[in-house]
């Protein structure tokens, strides 16, 4: 089955930095990439996806790219602010899924310090 | 309004109790999940159902009974509850892709 394994487990960056965020998957009939933003005491809230049929995407200081052939996407964070401190999920769904399940990583637990 | 509503949100029960844990959603959307994030916040997927019907059960143990009366609700009752059941229970559903999570239930076991 899918298995997705995300780096690193934890990030701790100064405001104002990049953060990045790494995910690898197996299966290569994995065709939709979600990113999870989960804060204390709250469920995972989607920040940004991407398909497989596009290698980059782009929401304000966020973006997200995907690399096909190396089965590898990641989360980039621009200009973080102290509200950016969160866990966050990577995850991949395959595309033949019936039910939608999706596979997530391990979570990164992110910290900017002000 | 809350698009995906849990409850309760704090359970503390007792080994061998058997509990319920109540979602609903009010997006329209066809298929709801079900996830357990344990102590070290990994997300693991515990049971889909599409229009009422079940498509995934991961390998949870019969202790677990979800029951989905509409499309807009999905519960979980949990049967002679473990200390290993300690968790939050995500509940989540979709309409094609993304998800969208409940708050989740922190499930305590002493």
């Amino acid at each position: 089955g899918e298995n997705v394994e995300q780096h690193p487990s934890t990030l701790s960056v100064q405001e104002g930095d990049s953060a990045v965020i790494k995910c690898t998957y197996s299966d290569s009939a994995s065709n939709y990439f979600p990113w999870y933003k989960q804060e204390l005491g709250k469920g995972p809230q989607l920040i940004i996806d991407i398909r497989s049929n596009v290698g980059e995407k782009k929401d304000q200081r966020i973006a997200v790219t995907l690399n096909k052939t190396a089965k590898h996407f990641s989360l980039h964070i621009t200009e973080t602010q102290p509200e950016d401190s969160a866990v966050y999920f990577c995850a991949a769904k395959l595309q033949y899924n019936q039910g939608g399940k999706l596979i997530f990583g391990q979570g990164t637990e992110l910290s900017v310090k002000p | 309004d809350t698009a995906v509503s849990q409850t309760p949100k704090y359970l503390v029960t007792q080994m061998g109790n058997d509990k319920s844990i109540k979602c609903e959603q009010n997006l329209g959307h066809d298929t709801m999940y079900w996830y357990k994030q344990d102590s070290k916040k990994f997300l693991k997927i515990m049971f889909s159902y599409n229009n009422k019907e079940l498509i995934i059960n991961e390998t949870v143990p019969n202790r677990f009974s979800p029951k989905s009366p509409d499309k807009a609700h999905l519960n979980l009752h949990i049967n002679s509850l473990e200390l290993g059941d300690s968790a939050v229970y995500f509940c989540a559903s979709s309409q094609g892709h993304g998800y969208t999570f409940g708050s989740g239930t922190r499930l305590t076991v002493v």
